[in-house]
């Protein structure tokens, strides 16, 4: 299972865009990267899935370099509810196991 | 409606009792799984189940047993209940088996052992 890599915290304030960085180095070729979203006291919640350039959706875009060893979540324009744990995800498109989440971004969006 | 539900939220109890959790999913997905998240907030598979059979028994001590009457639901019993158990269980679900399958997790239930 590739091992990932991201910031163990991040600052914003409301209405900037926040891009948090995952590092995937091993990624393997079947390998696609989720991205999860975790608030205080609730279970994690899907954000966005991409395996190669760029995944919008009415949340965040998710950009994924050509050599796919790392992806940037993208969230435009942040507000204090977006204060949460991210986590990056990255996991064989066929059937496995080992699902195992890294210790997340903390974001905390200021007013 | 709640997609998927766990019972209890909070559960304490002493060392070496028995305790189950319990969860339920009304989304009609075939696969559930059972997660542990230890206080650094790692959040690492325990068990999946696919249409009641297991297809996913990671290294989890054998006190820990699930069951799961039907695809909509996957309960967690663990015995002997030991100090390193205290943590928060999550519950999920997804459509199918393939990792690519987007996963809805309960609440989760804050297990603290005495």
């Amino acid at each position: 299972l590739a091992k990932t890599t991201q910031p163990i915290s991040m600052d914003s304030y409301e209405g900037q865009e926040v891009n948090i960085t995952c590092s995937h180095n091993n990624i393997a070729t079947n390998d696609y990267i989720t991205w999860y979203q975790q608030f205080p006291s609730q279970g994690p919640r899907f954000i966005i899935q991409g395996y190669k350039t760029k995944v919008t959706n009415e949340v965040a875009s998710l950009f994924i370099p050509a050599d796919r060893k790392s992806s940037t979540l993208s969230l435009p324009r942040v507000s204090l509810s977006d204060t949460a744990v991210y986590y990056c995800l990255v996991g064989e498109r066929e059937y496995g196991n080992k699902l195992v989440f890294g210790a997340g971004t903390i974001l905390r969006v200021k007013s | 409606d709640t997609a998927v539900s766990q019972t209890p939220k909070y559960l304490v109890t002493q060392m070496g009792n028995d305790k189950s959790i319990k969860c339920e999913q009304n989304l009609g997905h075939d696969t559930m799984y059972w997660y542990k998240q230890d206080s650094k907030k790692f959040l690492k598979i325990m068990f999946s189940y696919n249409n009641k059979e297991l297809i996913i028994n990671e290294t989890v001590p054998n006190r820990f047993s699930p069951k799961s009457p039907d695809k909509a639901h996957l309960n967690l019993h663990i015995n002997s209940l030991e100090l390193g158990d205290s943590a928060v269980y999550f519950c999920a679900s997804s459509p199918g088996v393939t990792n690519y399958n987007e996963q809805f997790f309960g609440p989760g239930t804050r297990l603290t052992v005495l």
